[in-house]
């Protein structure tokens, strides 16, 4: 069974950074693209960033673009995304999430369960 | 970007009821829309994909349609682990984006 499984999150004060870290088990990420896709309390979805299977392709959301930055290393099927310029509207839980194959095919099949980031003063 | 719209942002229902949730992209996105299912505290769930095609796994009182820009989710008769929140995404274009939700509750 496919596992993902956040961690990093934590209070980080305005102007901070921060790396999120997002380990997968039970099947061999290089196989997969993956994203990171943010929810703010109490609010909707949003799609943050992706990298292909070998780290070659990387698209971010304009609202990160310039301040976060997604990487990976497959050889301990580790992906990462180092968060810089931390605003309080970055406040969400963010998820990390599967794609189907190895470029981004737009649909987020299997996810994490999430680490909370809260930035404030 | 492409905006999702989905209605009704709330609906209230019983088990046994059939529901119609609908998501209307900005502009044509031929089949590329997804729908989720999320409960509280938890990760979303990917339901449908395609449009129309249903994850391994997903009951198949779950079913979608529709193409272009108009979009529907049904679910035929509700039980009660149905009610959530349901989001459409379109994978059409980056940046991928989000409906604002559909809370699903009991009546």
């Amino acid at each position: 069974q496919v596992h993902l499984v956040e961690s990093g999150g934590g209070a980080v004060q305005p102007g901070g950074s921060l790396r999120l870290s997002c380990e997968a088990s039970e099947f061999t990420i290089n196989n997969f693209a993956v994203h990171w896709v943010r929810q703010a309390p109490g609010a909707g979805l949003e799609w943050v960033a992706v990298t292909s299977h070998n780290g070659a392709i990387n698209s971010y959301a304009e609202s990160v673009k310039g301040r976060f930055t997604i990487s990976r290393d497959n050889s301990n099927n580790m992906v990462f995304l180092d968060l810089g310029s931390l605003r309080p509207d970055d406040t969400a839980v963010y998820y990390c999430t599967r794609d189907r194959g190895p470029y981004s095919s737009g649909w987020f099949l299997n996810w994490g369960q999430g680490t909370l980031l809260v930035v404030s003063s | 970007d492409i905006q999702m719209t989905q209605s009704p942002s709330s609906v209230s229902a019983s088990v046994g009821d059939r529901v119609t949730i609908t998501c209307r992209a900005s502009q044509g996105i031929t089949n590329w829309l997804g729908w989720y299912q999320q409960k509280p505290g938890k990760a979303p769930q990917l339901l449908i994909s395609d449009a129309s095609i249903l994850e391994s796994g997903v009951p198949s009182r779950f079913s979608g349609s529709g193409f272009g820009t108009d979009f529907t989710l049904t679910i035929s008769s509700l039980q009660p682990e149905d009610f959530a929140t349901y989001y459409c995404q379109q994978g059409y274009r980056f940046p991928y984006t989000f409906g604002q939700g559909t809370r699903l509750e009991i009546k």
